[in-house]
């Protein structure tokens, strides 16, 4: 399995919703990654997992709360989103971090309405 | 932290017109790593570069890694309409566990 699954594809949510993305890789690989993406605009890097544990928060707002239950999930727990949080959510792993090829996930398409 | 200048932001090309992008950095880079986003989809890894003077060719594809480990080009020769997309580079650090990507490069080409 070379791949990284994300679900759901496309999630359309309320301000006062609470909702969680999910992210499954079962490669081996120890390094998992949270990014933003909107139109136009590179990936951002939002949160570094390593062997499990959170190693980086790129001051990410704490409506987004980021939760790894083992070496193969890794979620992200959405609640009290603004519309301007909208954009392509992007999951990815890594042997090691930083270096390697990342593999990213298809990503899901988040509205905030 | 690292950051890389992406140019040029938009490219046109005719098919088989030839395709080049760069990355510029002020500082020393220790690896360099170069994606493709097709419209509507995600990064793709494509390769790494780690070695000051490195060239890596995929079929069409050329990646070099300039001798200061400042600067990278990505080179497609003789473009085909499934070159298009979105090719970013990128830099990561293993010491703090980030990459970091350019501004990306858009590629349109006219068949």
């Amino acid at each position: 399995d070379t791949e990284v699954t994300q679900t759901p594809k496309h999630l359309v949510m309320g301000m006062t919703n609470k909702k969680s993305l999910k992210c499954e890789q079962h490669m081996g690989h120890r390094a998992m990654y949270w990014y933003k993406q909107k139109a136009k605009k590179p990936p951002e890097l939002m949160f570094v997992y390593s062997y499990e544990k959170l190693s980086i928060n790129e001051s990410v707002p704490s409506r987004f709360s980021p939760e790894c239950p083992n070496s193969s999930l890794l979620n992200l727990h959405l609640h009290a989103l603004q519309p301007e949080d909208s954009a392509l959510y992007l999951c990815a792993s890594s042997h090691g971090q930083g270096t390697y090829g990342y593999t990213f996930g298809s990503g899901t398409r988040l509205t905030v309405v | 932290g690292q950051q890389v200048m992406q140019i040029p932001q938009y490219q046109h090309v005719q098919e088989g017109e030839d395709f080049t992008t760069y990355c510029n950095s002020s500082t020393t880079l220790s690896n360099i790593q170069w994606y493709k986003q097709r419209p509507g989809g995600h990064p793709v890894f494509l390769i790494q570069l780690v070695k000051s003077g490195e060239v890596k060719k995929q079929k069409r594809l050329t990646f070099q890694f300039g001798e200061a480990k400042k600067n990278s080009s990505l080179h497609i020769t003789a473009t085909q309409t499934t070159d298009v997309g979105t090719y970013f580079c990128a830099v990561g650090s293993s010491n703090t566990g980030k990459l970091i990507f350019g501004q990306g490069t858009t590629l349109q080409v006219k068949p």
